[in-house]
């Protein structure tokens, strides 16, 4: 059984620090993880994704996230905030299959205070 | 061009009513899946269909019937709305051995 946790329904940052945005998954196999956003009245948009490869993740728009199995763990991380990145943020786990079912965090909202 | 479209983006209507979401994708992916998504932001797969066969189906009324008259179109038909269906309904698609999801903009519904 898969499953996703955010540590963190609401984040709230200043304009240039640190995001960190938290997520620990439970797999029973090596998992395949994602990192999607949410900005307001839209769908959902691929941030980036651990299939296996390299453990530290480049995302579009400045994101990445690190896949530590010890930890079960693939936080997702921006050196500096923009005002542009208020957003819901989900976090899925998935087996990797064709055609699979995505397990989906709760989500975790930032805002960005200037 | 857009990837993954749903008609239509906003829907209101009575209780009791039977309404239908579009989803069509012109990105030549091989599953379709409807999600719901509820006040709290949380996302749950409702369906998934490969090449029109359905693969995933999870506890969902029965009122909810998806149909895909091809693998480029997959549609949601809700009999019988209920208030508890007030949610934003989300399509997507993948292709297969690719394993990423591409949504739609949404689609939200309002049962009043």
């Amino acid at each position: 059984a898969q499953s996703v946790t955010q540590l963190g329904s609401h984040v709230s940052v200043s304009e240039g620090a640190l995001v960190l945005l938290r997520c620990n998954y439970s797999s029973s196999v090596p998992p395949y993880l994602f990192w999607y956003v949410q900005y307001p009245n839209q769908g959902l948009q691929l941030l980036l994704k651990y299939t296996s490869a390299a453990t530290l993740v480049k995302g579009i728009n400045g994101f990445e996230a690190e896949f530590k199995k010890s930890e079960t763990s693939f936080h997702l991380t921006k050196p500096s905030a923009h005002m542009s990145d208020a957003a819901e943020y989900f976090c899925a786990v998935s087996e990797g299959n064709t055609g699979n079912q995505f397990y989906f965090g709760t989500g975790t909202s930032l805002t960005v205070i200037p | 061009d857009t990837a993954v479209s749903q008609t239509p983006k906003y829907l209101v209507t009575q209780m009791g009513n039977d309404k239908s979401i579009k989803c069509e994708q012109n990105l030549g992916h091989d599953t379709m899946y409807w999600y719901k998504q509820d006040s709290k932001k949380f996302l749950k797969i409702m369906f998934s269909y490969n090449n029109k066969e359905l693969i995933i189906n999870e506890t969902v009324p029965n009122r909810f019937s998806p149909k895909s008259p091809d693998k480029a179109h997959l549609n949601l038909h809700i009999n019988s709305l209920e208030l508890g269906d007030s949610a934003v309904y989300f399509c997507a698609s993948s292709k297969n051995g690719e394993n990423i999801q591409y949504f739609g903009a949404g689609t939200r519904l309002s049962v009043l």
